[in-house]
């Protein structure tokens, strides 16, 4: 089961910042955040990842919590193209020793122009 | 790099009526992961490969369903009998296999109609 929640669905005005947030309450000390997105009829792809610090990349920033158990995803600049299924996951050790990506049903960001 | 590439897009097929997708990884990468989804949720975990060894099954991936990779290069997941519920979007990722946190390269999926 997915260990992350997310709200179901956000809203944002076109090139206004957007923070998705992630709760993540059972992570455990080696755990990284993971966040992928998923635009209409399209796999997922890999937005930004992170184990404490805040990391920023040409995407998104991800901020973490002191206590590590909520992180939140940020636009700085929504556009429509950032419409899309955003997915917080914490990886799950599988029972072979490696390790596998657990999806939750994401939050639906909706950009409005 | 021409990224993960899934044949074919789309298959509407019957009902008993077995099918197989193709996936190819990104050349060189080890780790190959088959996900599935319907309408409305996350992709679900189906198996994990590392090379030619299929490391990891779900619980979903029922007697009916199997995965190979030969040789370590492309895969097949094949259904047998498919039913209704076997509908949804599959979906292949690869990831090079150099690090436990690396990310997952995914295609654009196989989208399955079983009438």
């Amino acid at each position: 089961d997915a260990k992350t929640t997310q709200p179901n669905s956000m809203e944002s005005n076109e090139e206004e910042p957007v923070h998705l947030p992630c709760n993540h309450s059972t992570i455990s000390g080696t755990d990284y955040i993971h966040w992928y997105r998923q635009l209409p009829s399209q796999g997922p792809e890999y937005v930004i990842h992170g184990l404490t610090s805040n990391v920023n990349n040409r995407m998104a920033s991800l901020a973490i919590a002191e206590d590590r158990k909520s992180s939140t995803l940020i636009l700085h600049r929504a556009t429509l193209r950032d419409a899309a299924v955003y997915y917080c996951i914490l990886r799950d050790r599988a029972t072979s020793g490696t390790y596998k990506y657990i999806f939750g049903t994401g939050t639906r960001l909706k950009v409005l122009a | 790099d021409t990224g993960v590439s899934q044949d074919p897009r789309h298959k509407i097929t019957k009902r008993g009526q077995n099918v197989t997708f193709r996936c190819d990884p990104i050349s060189e990468h080890n780790r190959l992961y088959w996900y599935r989804q319907t309408l409305g949720q996350g992709p679900e975990f189906l198996t994990y490969f590392q090379n030619e060894a299929q490391l990891e099954k779900s619980r979903l991936l029922s007697d009916r369903f199997s995965a190979e990779r030969p040789k370590g290069s492309f895969s097949t997941l094949e259904i047998q009998r498919t039913e209704q519920g076997d509908s949804a979007m599959y979906l292949c990722a690869s990831s090079p296999g150099r690090d436990t946190n690396e990310k997952l390269f995914f295609g654009s999926g196989t989208q399955l109609s079983v009438l």
